[in-house]
């Protein structure tokens, strides 16, 4: 049962275009999102996080937009770099004691071209 | 380089073996997490540790087994290695036991486990 879901496995985005990766999930209960990027041989880095109780947060290129009532949440970055090439996982949790779990997208590979 | 340190990098072995992966979260961090990546997968929560105490837990299998010793390191063992094992085994550690929420957590390099 996949909660969280990232359909695109990958994307290709010109330099200085805008990158969209997409992600939706089921379970009513989650709260918080985050979004990871990961590059090979590395563990996942933090990028920018949103609460339900907002609909967009901005850091820098980076901004993440949720919508609660699709259960869906994106994230922009704007210009895209070459450098911002990775795998990008979406990453969401629940309310009370389950913070401390979270539940992946299966990831999108996104690359930029120069 | 995220503080987090996980040891060994890669390792090899035989179905039926057991393994101990070892991580060492950030300093000052009290919270470790594990978490497993196998092929085509996303990361999926096996289970937290705050300050030497089971605090939440994932889909962990029986056959899996963890602990956070008092210097906060903390192990985690797989016993009767099957195939299907094989993965991508990352440890984050945050300094409290809140997770994710409000405080960044930091993902080790991961152990990649190949089992044969």
């Amino acid at each position: 049962d996949q909660q969280v879901k990232q359909n695109s496995p990958s994307l290709s985005v010109q330099e200085g275009r805008i990158s969209i990766l997409n992600c939706d999930y089921t379970n009513s209960m989650f709260d918080y999102f985050l979004w990871y990027k990961k590059y090979p041989a590395e563990g996942p880095t933090f990028l920018i996080s949103i609460s339900s109780i907002k609909d967009k947060n901005e850091d820098g290129r980076f901004t993440v937009f949720l919508n609660k009532s699709a259960k869906h949440l994106s994230l922009h970055i704007v210009p895209s770099q070459p450098g911002d090439s990775a795998v990008y996982f979406c990453a969401a949790s629940g309310g009370g004691t389950s913070y401390g779990k979270l539940t992946f997208g299966q990831g999108t590979i996104l690359t930029v071209h120069p | 380089d995220s503080g987090v340190t996980q040891t060994p990098k890669h390792l090899i072995t035989a179905t039926g073996q057991r393994v101990t992966l070892r991580c060492s979260p950030r300093s000052g961090d009290l919270s470790v997490y594990w978490y497993q990546q196998s092929l085509d997968q996303g990361l999926q929560f096996l289970i937290q540790y705050y300050n030497g105490e089971e605090r939440a837990k994932g889909n962990i299998l029986e056959r899996f087994s963890a602990q956070q010793f008092p210097d906060l390191h903390s192990e985690l063992n797989l016993s009767s290695l099957e195939l299907g094992d094989s993965a991508l085994y990352f440890c984050a550690s945050s300094a409290e036991t809140g997770g994710f929420l409000n405080t960044e957590a930091f993902f080790g390099q991961g152990t990649r486990l190949t089992v044969v």
